[in-house]
């Protein structure tokens, strides 16, 4: 069964400065992977994916993720960060036999410091 | 507008009411997932529909769940009687592939509280 870890419930950063989330996976296949964002009563955007090819990817909003299978790991990033970057973010995990459920993690609150 | 809407946006129940809340999902989608979000949690699947047929509902957590989707298009998420527990916000997300994992767009979801 797929499930995803994310270690950090809650973080702050300073506006303009560069951002980190962490994202690890389990699955025993190849894993599509995503990064979605909530703001506060809003539903979930996508800001990216993963599916094959290069592994590095580039989303919306000038957010970037990069695949390592060696770690299962798959990290977001963005090397500046505006006060509209926060929100609730969530790593996902999906599988592409059987029913096509996303399996999410628990989520990381980004606070941004003006 | 062309995103999934979902009806109504907020719902309050007394314990052991019936509810039911509407997905609309974007025209011409084949899939459509609900999903549960308890406060500070990520979002938890309940069922997916490809069309009309409910092929995955083993993420409902109780037979007080019921789900369908009957012209393969709107859906309604029924919950009979319901419980405190069941305090959480609905989200219905639709895709446009039935063969194939593909981006899942969500709606605002329903925030559903049981006092």
């Amino acid at each position: 069964a797929q499930s995803v870890t994310q270690p950090d419930i809650h973080i702050t950063v300073s506006e303009g400065a560069s951002l980190e989330l962490r994202c690890n996976y389990s699955y025993g296949a190849t894993p599509y992977l995503f990064w979605y964002v909530q703001s506060p009563g809003q539903g979930l955007q996508l800001l990216l994916k993963y599916f094959s090819g290069d592994t590095l990817v580039q989303g919306i909003k000038g957010f970037e993720a990069e695949f390592k299978r060696s770690q299962s790991s798959f990290n977001l990033r963005k090397p500046s960060v505006h006060w509209s970057d926060a929100a609730e973010y969530f790593c996902a995990v999906g599988a592409d036999q059987g029913a096509q459920k996303l399996v999410f993690g628990q989520g990381t609150r980004l606070t941004i410091n003006p | 507008g062309a995103g999934v809407s979902q009806s109504p946006r907020y719902k309050v129940a007394k314990r052991g009411q019936d509810v039911a809340l509407r997905c609309d999902p974007i025209s011409g989608h084949v899939s459509l997932f609900w999903y549960q979000q308890a406060l500070g949690q990520g979002p938890e699947f309940l069922t997916y529909f490809q069309n009309e047929a409910q092929l995955d509902k083993s993420g409902l957590p109780s037979d007080r769940f019921f789900a369908e989707r009957p012209e393969g298009s709107v859906s309604t998420l029924k919950i009979q009687r319901t419980q405190q527990e069941d305090s959480a916000v609905y989200l219905c997300a639709s895709s446009l592939s039935g063969s194939r994992i593909s981006e899942q767009f969500f709606g605002p979801g329903t925030r559903l509280t049981v006092l």
